[in-house]
């Protein structure tokens, strides 16, 4: 069956540096991988996808991923974080093909603090 | 900006009460899905629709209904409130991969 894994429920980093989080999924085939971010009392916004090619992908707000096929990994990654980036981090991967449409299953999220 | 809205934000209820949220999308996306979402767990899925007329149960048991009469509204309906309802419910529409989320509806039952 089709998962999603985000092993680090929160994390905090310091203004200014580098961030990491971790997804890791179960697909049978090559999935579709997507990241989101919740800010506080919003809904989720989509930060990047993945569906096939470079395995490196960029997105929004100075975010980037790479597709680890190998590590069956799809870790999010920014150089240098903004106080603004505090928020939850959803991974997700698809599609799961029910009834032939495009669905997709969401990890329990990371939740990232930025200390000052 | 998002184009799909949910009503109301945020919703303080007693028990017992029937209510209503309210989904609408103006992107013209023909599946819908609605969300509850609790802190520190993933979202589940409780409804979805492929298109007018057609509604599924999602992944999540609920005992909330939902409708499907226009490509454009999907509410989702609790007959009668309680407390284990007390959650965040995320509506979302998709025309193919990947999803827009409304701000969703934080739901309280006292």
């Amino acid at each position: 069956a089709q998962s999603v894994t985000q092993p680090d429920i929160h994390i905090t980093v310091s203004e200014g540096a580098s961030l990491e989080l971790r997804c890791n999924y179960s697909y049978g085939a090559t999935p579709y991988l997507f990241w989101y971010v919740q800010s506080p009392g919003q809904g989720l916004q989509l930060l990047l996808k993945y569906f096939s090619g470079d395995t490196l992908v960029q997105g929004i707000k100075g975010f980037e991923a790479e597709f680890k096929r190998s590590q069956s990994s799809f870790n999010l990654r920014k150089p240098s974080v903004h106080w603004s980036d505090a928020a939850e981090y959803f991974c997700a991967v698809g599609p799961l093909y029910r009834y032939n449409n495009n669905d997709m299953r969401f990890g329990a999220g990371t939740r990232l603090t930025v200390k000052p | 900006e998002a184009d799909i809205y949910q009503t109301p934000r945020y919703l303080v209820i007693g028990t017992g009460k029937k209510i209503t949220l309210e989904c609408s999308q103006t992107m013209g996306h023909d599946k819908m899905y609605w969300y509850q979402q609790d802190p520190g767990m993933e979202l589940h899925l409780i409804h979805y629709s492929y298109g007018v007329n057609s509604t599924e149960k999602g992944d999540l048991s609920s005992e909330s209904t939902v409708s499907r009469i226009r490509t454009e509204h999907f509410p989702l309906t609790l007959e009668s409130a309680r407390p284990s309802h007390t959650s965040q419910y995320l509506c979302a529409s998709s025309a193919s991969y990947g999803y827009t989320f409304g701000s969703g509806t934080r739901l309280t039952v006292v």
